[in-house]
């Protein structure tokens, strides 16, 4: 049973188009994250969910928005998408948000290609 | 801010040689410090972590001591094995104000030959 699994694993798409991506943990973890990789393999973080609370949003384009329906589920829409959206997005979550010894747990990601 | 800096790769080895990967930090807090291993088409997984000073993780024959003195976590293996090949990432995670975040440097790719 996978612990962290996000849909779709692959995305292709034209510029302008809107998609979304789906995010399910089952480690009962309160905290869950999106994060973007790009094509020389850095990480970067987007946004944090805490209980379904918005805890980080880095600088981020307003054509990304996530969704916590509940602590188990995070989505990531983005509206929009231009060449340079191209990644892969990975979700992960946490035990919590408040310890700095939290390990993260990562889904497979979703390689996003916009055309 | 706080930032991660690990050697650029890739590196190369032959099955058997011993591992280096250099990785310092800066943070404005106490960091902890983590090792992630990424394997072709999957996502990052924990290999080891250390939460305090002069504490040293270890997991797979891999180890890295915190040093504090030296802002330093540097990966090190004795002997490496073909398996080994995939892509290392050294991170911190600080508090800032929205609670914990975990920054992860640029990573390293490691090819292992037979």
């Amino acid at each position: 049973d996978t612990a962290v699994s996000q849909t779709p694993k692959y995305l292709v798409t034209q510029m302008g188009n809107d998609k979304s991506i789906k995010c399910e943990q089952n480690l009962g973890h309160d905290t869950m994250y999106w994060y973007k990789q790009d094509s020389k393999k850095f990480l970067k973080i987007m946004f944090s969910y805490n209980n379904k609370e918005l805890i980080i949003n880095e600088t981020v384009p307003n054509r990304f928005s996530p969704k916590s329906p509940d602590k188990a589920h995070l989505n990531l829409h983005i509206n929009s998408l231009e060449l340079g959206d191209s990644a892969v997005y990975f979700c992960a979550s946490s035990q919590e948000a408040y310890s700095g010894a939290n390990v993260l747990t990562f889904g497979a990601g979703s390689r996003l290609t916009v055309l | 801010g706080d930032s991660v800096t690990q050697m650029e790769g890739p590196v190369t080895l032959s099955e058997e040689a011993f591992l280096t990967i250099n990785c310092t930090y800066t943070a404005t807090g106490y960091p902890s410090l983590f090792w992630y291993v990424q394997y072709p088409g999957e996502g990052l997984q924990l290999l080891l972590k250390a939460t305090k000073a002069d504490d040293k993780g270890s997991n797979k024959g891999f180890e890295a001591t915190y040093r504090k003195e030296t802002t330093s976590f540097h990966l090190e293996k004795g002997s490496v094995q073909v398996s080994d090949s995939a892509v290392y990432f050294c991170a911190l995670s600080d508090r800032g104000t929205g609670g914990f975040k975990t920054i992860f440097g640029a990573g390293t790719r490691l090819f292992v030959k037979a």
